[in-house]
């Protein structure tokens, strides 16, 4: 698609349930991040993947959290037994290569009643 | 103590002024630096890419860069009404590949 791509763009889940949030990065593009952000702050980064692997998933704030783009193109983030804490903005987006221009999605509002 | 300080605002401007936007950071390692721009409820859109010390201009926008300071800035002329966003500075060391470290926002409205 033209742009980064991510499903769904809201969802309301019930605090400890699991909860899958996808992304389809820029085609082509090789680099894809996960930020998180919460209301009135900057984005965080989460983690980002070079290819299938995980090069920096030094952002992950614990172990509920886990990514993975098994094809080295769609990425799906996972958050397990969901806290209201974890209610942010999941931003993805994607870059050529690491350290090119990275472009964002419009995220996935997650809301954790 | 956060890494990268932003005023978050509220600022608001007349349409036609000139808007100063502001980040501090603390670590001298970063060499990247990067202006977002973020309407509501959507995606962060880059403006402004600026490698190292120096400005940078792209028509109505001026980035600059001090890292003797610690500090950036970003400069809007001739505001308009579609300016009203949130932006955001960003930046990363030279081998941390997509990992930004982000300022809080800084909430811009322009008034006609």
């Amino acid at each position: 698609g033209a742009g980064v791509s991510q499903t769904p763009s809201n969802k309301v889940t019930e605090k400890g349930k699991y909860v899958e949030l996808r992304c389809d990065p820029i085609s082509g593009h090789t680099a894809l991040y996960w930020y998180r952000q919460s209301l009135g702050q900057g984005p965080e980064f989460l983690i980002y993947f070079q290819g299938t692997g995980a090069a920096d998933d030094s952002g992950l704030p614990n172990d509920r959290f886990f990514a993975v783009r098994p094809e080295g193109s769609v990425s799906t983030l996972k958050i397990q037994r969901t806290e209201r804490g974890d209610s942010a903005v999941y931003l993805c987006a994607s870059s050529l290569f690491s350290g090119n221009t990275i472009y964002f999605g419009e995220g996935s509002w997650l809301t954790v009643v | 103590q956060k890494e990268v300080e932003q005023d978050p605002g509220p600022l608001s401007v007349p349409e036609g002024a000139i808007v100063s936007l502001n980040c501090t950071y603390s670590n001298s390692a970063f060499q990247y630096f990067m202006w977002y721009r973020q309407y509501s409820r959507k995606g962060p859109e880059l403006l402004m890419y600026t490698y190292s010390s120096g400005n940078k201009e792209d028509g109505r926008f001026t980035a600059q860069v001090d890292k003797s300071s610690k500090y950036i800035s970003l400069f809007i002329r001739d505001s308009q009404p579609s300016d009203s966003a949130t932006y955001l500075c960003a930046m990363r060391g030279d081998n941390q590949g997509g990992k930004l470290i982000f300022g809080q926002g800084t909430e811009l409205s322009v008034k006609p």
